[in-house]
């Protein structure tokens, strides 16, 4: 599965809501679907997994939702940490494989 | 708190060999199956194979552009997993992180990797 994250780059101010699109070019099983962010020199951090369901810790500004191809990270009110790159990855189970998405760099306009 | 702290990286020749070693802390080592994930200067993630658990088999599974030559393997006593590479490429050149599986479809904690760069 090859996932495409758009746009590649979002510009946005402080409380401004962000939306970011993953889309794979077939069906994500199960909705094994997960959303990172990571910032410069520091490793990814995991937000969501299966689609929706947010990590515990992470704030609830951040939800995602999608189902099948088709899936949205949104960013409610952006704050001066949020801005970064997020990663959209999939996960295969038979035989297992994780794939990554190019990623959506989310600035300060 | 659980923390991942990878070591071993550096600077080798095409075809040389490298191991990296992650220790885990804050977390029952021996339950969670551990991952490698790879990020190349500039650019994005890549899964790189993972580990099950002992009471799993302790079996593995790569990236195609690996199968064949990385090895992971994991030592519980010591709360460490080893990626071995070997017949390292220019395209191997990344930062390597270690991660564990969350759910068994994606990475939940990571260390802060180790920098592999595979140049004559």
């Amino acid at each position: 599965i090859v996932l495409t994250q758009s746009p590649g780059t979002l510009s946005l101010s402080p409380g401004e809501r962000a939306t970011l699109s993953c889309r794979a070019s077939q069906s994500v099983t199960s909705n094994y679907l997960a959303w990172y962010q990571q910032k410069p020199g520091q490793a990814p951090r995991l937000l969501i997994h299966d689609a929706s369901s947010r990590v515990t810790g992470i704030p609830d500004r951040f939800s995602g939702s999608g189902s099948g191809t088709d899936f949205t990270l949104t960013i409610s009110r952006l704050e001066p940490d949020d801005f970064a790159v997020y990663y959209c990855q999939q996960a295969g189970t038979s035989p297992p494989s994780f794939a990554f998405g190019p990623g959506t760099r989310v600035d300060i306009k | 708190e659980v923390q991942l702290v990878e070591s071993g990286g550096g600077l080798v020749k095409p075809g040389e060999s490298l191991r990296l070693s992650c220790v885990a802390s804050g977390f029952t080592f021996s339950n969670v199956w551990m991952n490698w994930v790879r990020q190349a200067p500039g650019k994005g993630l890549e899964w790189v194979g993972r580990i099950k658990t002992k009471s799993d088999g302790a079996t593995t599974a790569y990236a195609a552009p690996v199968n064949g030559r990385f090895t992971i393997s994991r030592d519980d006593s010591k709360n460490m997993v080893y990626l071995q590479m070997n017949s390292l490429k220019s395209e191997d050149t990344a930062m390597y992180y270690c991660a564990t599986d969350f759910f068994k479809t994606c990475f939940g904690s990571w260390g802060q990797g180790a920098l592999v760069t595979v140049s004559s």
